[in-house]
């Protein structure tokens, strides 16, 4: 599987818009971004995926990159519930395994 | 839907002995995975199935661990004998077609303590 790189953590202030990068420079063309949070004493939660265009849920926006080598997960108005652990996980086509990795742990200033 | 079900959810046992996680995927998901999450190795994909048969079960850390799935509603995984560095948090997951559309769903999760 390609591997992503993420910041070991962020800070963002309560109510302001937060981005999440991540670097995945061998990517190939098949390779969903999936995004994919943990908060604390939970499982992992799915919180959105693409493949090449922007994409918008109730719960992020997910941008990607015009070389697919890097995206960035954004939350628009950051509350204190969205502190947790979130990972960025490149799924290929036909491959049901998801692998993550260390994430980016983010911290919400009230 | 009450999504991913998982049973007990904490469970404290003796070394030696037998321990075995339970798992109720959501209904109409025909794959399953568990996962296990240590703070060393972080999240860890033991075995999936799929429509109850065992497709990868590469993960799995030796012999001792095994996994079943009698029918598209019930997972097992089962330790014996369990051993202290078995001590994690285990996860079962649900998905429908392998998320490419709305993602895996996650249960709650087993606390695992083996003393």
């Amino acid at each position: 599987d390609a591997k992503t790189t993420q910041p070991n953590s962020m800070e963002s202030n309560e109510e302001e818009p937060v981005h999440l990068p991540c670097n995945h420079s061998t990517i190939s063309g098949t390779d969903y971004i999936h995004w994919y949070r943990q908060l604390p004493s939970q499982g992992p939660e799915y919180v959105i995926h693409g493949l090449t265009s922007n994409v918008n849920n109730r719960m992020a926006s997910l941008a990607i990159a015009e070389d697919r080598k890097s995206s960035t997960l954004i939350l628009h108005r950051a509350t204190l519930r969205d502190a947790a652990v979130y990972y960025c996980i490149l799924k290929g086509r036909g491959n049901e395994k998801l692998t993550f990795g260390t994430g980016t742990r983010l911290t919400i200033i009230p | 839907d009450a999504g991913v079900i998982q049973s007990p959810r904490h469970e404290v046992t003796e070394m030696g002995q037998e321990v075995t996680l339970r798992c109720k995927p959501i209904s109409g998901h025909d794959y399953l995975f568990w996962y296990r999450q240590t703070m060393m190795r972080g999240l860890e994909l033991l075995i999936y199935f799929n429509n109850n048969v065992p497709i990868d079960d590469s993960g799995m850390p030796e012999d001792r661990f095994s996994a079943k799935m009698p029918n598209a509603s019930f997972s097992t995984l089962k330790i014996q004998p369990s051993e202290p560095r078995d001590s994690a948090v285990y996860f079962c997951a649900s998905s429908a077609i392998p998320g490419q559309d709305y993602g895996y769903t996650f249960g709650s999760g087993t606390r695992l303590t083996v003393v």
